[in-house]
């Protein structure tokens, strides 16, 4: 089992709609959260932080839940332009960064 | 102000020889730290240099190995490259004292093993 994991996708959904996905974590000493961007042959790009108080930016709210070990994204009203793939990063030490495999989300007119 | 760049942008080699792939950081920014990331898989963490010295090490053998210069800039060199090897190698800088939140990668250099 890996130890961060997301579900691959691909969403494929309306523009206007929201659409949620969670990343699951099986290591509980790990200490800190994000979410990335990552576009069609480009370079991973920083979305958010996440915190257990939740950190909502625009569109975007970002969720932890400890007790069960997951993150979660949140997008409202969601556009073409965030049609990309969504990767979470779990940090447990300095050299214990984990990126999950990516979440394909695809926003169709 | 440029942001982290990586050089070459594609690379093509074969079994067995030896490859340097190159990273400048953003202005301002002396930790960089490099990921493997293969076709549909998320970066893997490789290394992290600060000070011109090896900081953090993830999971890879030995044939990886990297350098630091007095600028912050970093080399990655591969050794013996596997057909394994083939891969998109990010390079990541981040500020002083922040660690790996603030991280901005560059475009990354693509790395064809035949």
């Amino acid at each position: 089992r890996k130890e961060v994991e997301q579900d691959p996708g691909p969403f494929n959904v309306p523009e206007g709609a929201t659409v949620a996905f969670n990343c699951t974590y099986s290591n509980s000493a790990s200490q800190s959260f994000f979410w990335y961007r990552q576009d069609c042959r480009k370079e991973p790009k920083l979305l958010m932080s996440v915190y257990s108080s939740g950190n909502e930016d625009g569109r975007f709210t970002a969720q932890l839940n400890r007790a069960s070990q997951y993150i979660s994204l949140l997008i409202r009203d969601s556009k073409l332009s965030d049609s990309a793939t969504y990767l979470c990063v779990v940090i447990r030490s300095a050299s214990k960064i984990i990126f999950g495999s990516g979440t394909r989300l695809s926003i169709r007119p | 102000d440029a942001g982290v760049t990586q050089s070459p942008t594609h690379l093509i080699k074969t079994r067995g020889q030896q490859v340097t792939l190159r990273c400048s950081p953003k202005s301002g920014h002396d930790t960089v730290s490099w990921y493997q990331q293969a076709l549909g898989q998320g970066p893997q963490f490789i290394f992290q240099y600060y000070e011109e010295e090896e900081r953090q090490r993830g999971n890879f053998p030995d044939r990886f190995s990297g350098h630091q210069f007095p600028n912050y800039s970093s080399e990655l060199n591969v050794n013996a490259l596997l057909l394994g090897d083939s891969a998109l190698y990010l390079c990541a800088s981040s500020l002083p004292g922040t660690g790996t939140e603030t991280q901005y990668f560059g475009p990354g250099t693509r790395l064809l093993v035949l």
